[in-house]
C-alpha cells in the first residue's frame, strides 16, 4: 500500500493566517492527490483533486501544489469556517489511502 | 444534486455480518465508481473498496476476503457486507461517489455516515 504522511498533525492558527499543510507519499503518485476537509460529525468534503485543481464551489483561498511524492495544501487567508481537519488521499492506485489528518485549531 | 444515504443496523454482534446499503438519489448510479470508507478513532479514514456500476469490484486487501460489495442499478443502490465482524470493525461508515476529472479521481459526494458498533 502507498503510505500517506501529513505534517503537522495539528496547527494552532488565527483568522487571516496563511496556512500550509504538507503531505508526503511513500512512492511517486504523479499528481493523483486529493485534499479533503472534514468538520466534526460530518463527512469529508473534496477540496482539491489532481493535486492542484479546485473542486467546483470551493473558495479560491484554497490551493494545492506538488507532484511525485511531496504535496502542499495552502489556505491563503484563513476564515472562521476553515477550522476543521484536512486529509490528503492518493488516487494513483488501490487501495486508496489517506493521510492521518491535520487539525486546525484556534490560537 | 446527487445525494447518498447509508442505512443498516447500528449494532452488530461479534462474528456476524455487518450489512449496509447506500441509496443514491438525485442522479443515476450509472457511469461512476461507488465507494465505502470507514472512520474509527484508532485508524483514521480507511478505504474499504468500490464497485463500478456494471458490477466490477475492488476491495482493500487488509480486510482480506471479508468484504462483499454489490450494486442494484434498478434500485439505485449499492451495498456492503463485512463478514465475521469484530470490535475492530466499529466505526462510522460512509458511502461516496468517486468521479473522474480527466484521469484524476476524487470522492466528490458523500453520505452523512452511519455509526456501526460491533458488540455483544
Amino acid at each position: 500500500d502507498i503510505q500517506m504522511t501529513q505534517s503537522p498533525s495539528s496547527l494552532s492558527v488565527s483568522v487571516g493566517d496563511r496556512v500550509t499543510i504538507t503531505c508526503r507519499a511513500s512512492q511517486s503518485i504523479s499528481s493523483y492527490l486529493n485534499w479533503y476537509q472534514q468538520k466534526p460529525g460530518k463527512a469529508p468534503k473534496l477540496l482539491i483533486y489532481g493535486a492542484s485543481s479546485l473542486q467546483s464551489g470551493v473558495p479560491s483561498r484554497f490551493s494545492g501544489s506538488g507532484s511525485g511524492t511531496d504535496f502542499t495544501l495552502t489556505i491563503s487567508s484563513l476564515q472562521p469556517d476553515d477550522f476543521a481537519t484536512y486529509y490528503c488521499q492518493q488516487s494513483y492506485t488501490t487501495p486508496r489511502t489517506f493521510g492521518q489528518g491535520t487539525k486546525l485549531e484556534i490560537k | 444534486q446527487v445525494q447518498l444515504q447509508e442505512s443498516g443496523p447500528g449494532l452488530v454482534r461479534p462474528s456476524e455480518t455487518l450489512s449496509l446499503t447506500c441509496t443514491v438519489s438525485g442522479g443515476s448510479i450509472s457511469n461512476y465508481y461507488w465507494s465505502w470508507i470507514r472512520q474509527s478513532p484508532g485508524k483514521g479514514l480507511e478505504w474499504i473498496g468500490y464497485i463500478y456500476y456494471i458490477g466490477s469490484t475492488t476491495h482493500n486487501p487488509s480486510l482480506k476476503s471479508r468484504v462483499t460489495i454489490s450494486v442494484d442499478t434498478s434500485k439505485n443502490q449499492f451495498s456492503l457486507k463485512l463478514s465475521s465482524a469484530t470490535a475492530a470493525d466499529t466505526a462510522v461508515y460512509y458511502c461516496a461517489r468517486e468521479v473522474g476529472h480527466s484521469h484524476y479521481y476524487g470522492m466528490d459526494v458523500w453520505g452523512q455516515g452511519t455509526t456501526v458498533t460491533v458488540s455483544s
